[in-house]
């Protein structure tokens, strides 16, 4: 079946980067684009952005440009996502989650159980 | 961006009741529409997808319906099981957005 499994929580202090791993099992991931999805305390989900089959091309909204990195490694069926520069309301549970159904790529299907990033000084 | 407006942000059911939640684009986006669940500290899960195809291993109680910028997710017979949050999503075009939530309370 198809699973998710990301990287554990973290605390990171302002200014700091983090990096959030995501790997996928169940399926063929090279066949399938990957997103970004977060969701501060209490709060709703912010799309962040989406890393294409090869992971050669990204669109991230702009909220985050500039300090958003999606990369994915084939060879090992993982994804990545880097967030640099961070602030304390980068405070949220960072999901990753795969395009599809099938052929659809904005949207998703099967979503990773969530990673804790805690900015605090 | 496509605004996603849902109402009710939240509602109270009795086990057995039928429950219906809407969802508003601000634009067309044709039929793709997704509703997703989630209960309290886990990932959203998929039930609906183009508006109105039933995921993979949800119950048939739930259906989807609705195109172009209107769409409801209703809920036949609610089950002890179907609290949580449920979202929809818009995957017409990027940036993906996603409704405000609407919470579900089982009586």
């Amino acid at each position: 079946q198809v699973q998710l499994v990301q990287s554990g929580a973290e605390v990171k202090k302002p200014g700091a980067s983090v990096k959030v791993s995501c790997k996928a099992s169940g399926y063929i991931f090279s066949n399938y684009y990957m997103h970004w999805v977060r969701q501060a305390p209490g709060q709703g989900l912010e799309w962040m952005g989406i890393i294409n089959l090869s992971g050669d091309a990204t669109i991230n909204t702009q909220k985050f440009q500039g300090r958003l990195t999606v990369t994915r490694d084939t060879s090992t069926s993982t994804l990545y996502m880097e967030l640099s520069s961070l602030k304390f309301d980068d405070t949220a549970v960072y999901y990753c989650a795969r395009a599809g159904p099938g052929v659809a790529v904005a949207s998703t299907d099967y979503w990773g159980q969530g990673t804790l990033i805690t900015v605090s000084a | 961006d496509i605004q996603m407006t849902q109402s009710p942000s939240s509602l109270s059911a009795s086990i057995g009741d039928r429950v219906t939640i809407t969802c508003r684009a601000s634009q067309n986006i044709n039929n793709y529409l997704n509703w997703y669940q989630q209960r309290p500290g886990k990932a959203p899960t998929l039930l609906i997808y183009t508006a109105s195809s039933l995921h993979s291993g949800v119950p048939s109680r739930f259906s989807g319906s609705g195109s172009g910028t209107d769409f409801t997710l209703t809920i036949r017979n609610v089950q002890p099981e179907d609290f949580g949050t449920y979202f929809c999503h818009q995957g017409y075009q990027t940036p993906v957005t996603f409704g405000q939530g609407t919470m579900l309370e089982i009586k």
